[in-house]
């Protein structure tokens, strides 16, 4: 069965140090997205991509960089870790943007 | 900007009960999605509902049903025959032409036996 993986699915890191969490898809989908859920905030956007070497912003972008050199992948870099990065980050997969979004199982990520 | 509103931060429904979700949403486009996903303890999000703003009839999946009324651009969920499973988080979303999914921030709901 097609399916949409994170990894790690915990991790804790420490301030100022680079962190790439995984994300995964046999979709086959055009579409990956990252979140991050916080209390109170519901999910933000992070990062989209609707293809192969397309990448844009969004809401909440600052501190974040992605590259998509495949379909099947969509890796999230945080370039120095801040407290403030401390989250859950979700990432999903479409196969249109108005179709509907499969996520990942989520990466608990705590910045010391 | 799209904008997606739960009003209703916290709900609490006895077993076996009805209970509503109510989700309102900001947009000038006339074709869009709208969308219910349920995040459990588990913390898996689930799509449990979706709907085409073209279509007038309301979406349905088993005990799940939702009242679309665009020219309110309201959105609610119903959840008949409440079970301990439905708790969760429910989050309200919307997608229309390109942009990307707008997530309202989320009502708890909680299931008491």
């Amino acid at each position: 069965d097609a399916e949409i993986t994170q990894s790690p699915r915990h991790k804790i890191t420490e301030t100022g140090r680079q962190v790439t969490l995984a994300c995964h898809q046999t979709w086959n989908h055009n579409n990956m997205f990252w979140y991050r859920q916080d209390l109170g905030h519901g999910l933000r956007l992070i990062h989209y991509s609707y293809g192969v070497q397309d990448t844009n912003k969004g809401e909440v972008s600052d501190g974040y960089s992605v590259s998509r050199s495949n379909t099947e992948d969509l890796p999230l870099t945080l370039e120095s870790a801040a407290s403030s990065q401390t989250s859950v980050y979700f990432c999903a997969s479409s196969e249109v943007a108005s179709d509907t979004q499969y996520f990942g199982p989520g990466t608990r990520l705590t910045v010391l | 900007a799209q904008t997606v509103t739960q009003s209703q931060p916290e709900m609490s429904v006895q077993e076996a009960e009805t209970v509503t979700l109510s989700c309102t949403y900001d947009t000038s486009e006339s074709n869009y999605y709208l969308f219910w996903y349920k995040q459990p303890p588990s913390r898996q999000m689930i799509l449990v509902i979706r709907q085409e703003a073209y279509k007038q009839q309301n979406a349905t999946e088993n005990r799940f049903s939702v009242n679309f009324q665009k020219a309110a651009k309201s959105f609610s969920l119903k959840i008949s025959d409440s079970q301990l499973g439905d708790t969760a988080m429910y989050f309200c979303a919307f997608v229309s032409g390109n942009t990307p999914l707008v997530f309202g921030k989320g009502t708890r709901l909680s299931v008491i036996a």
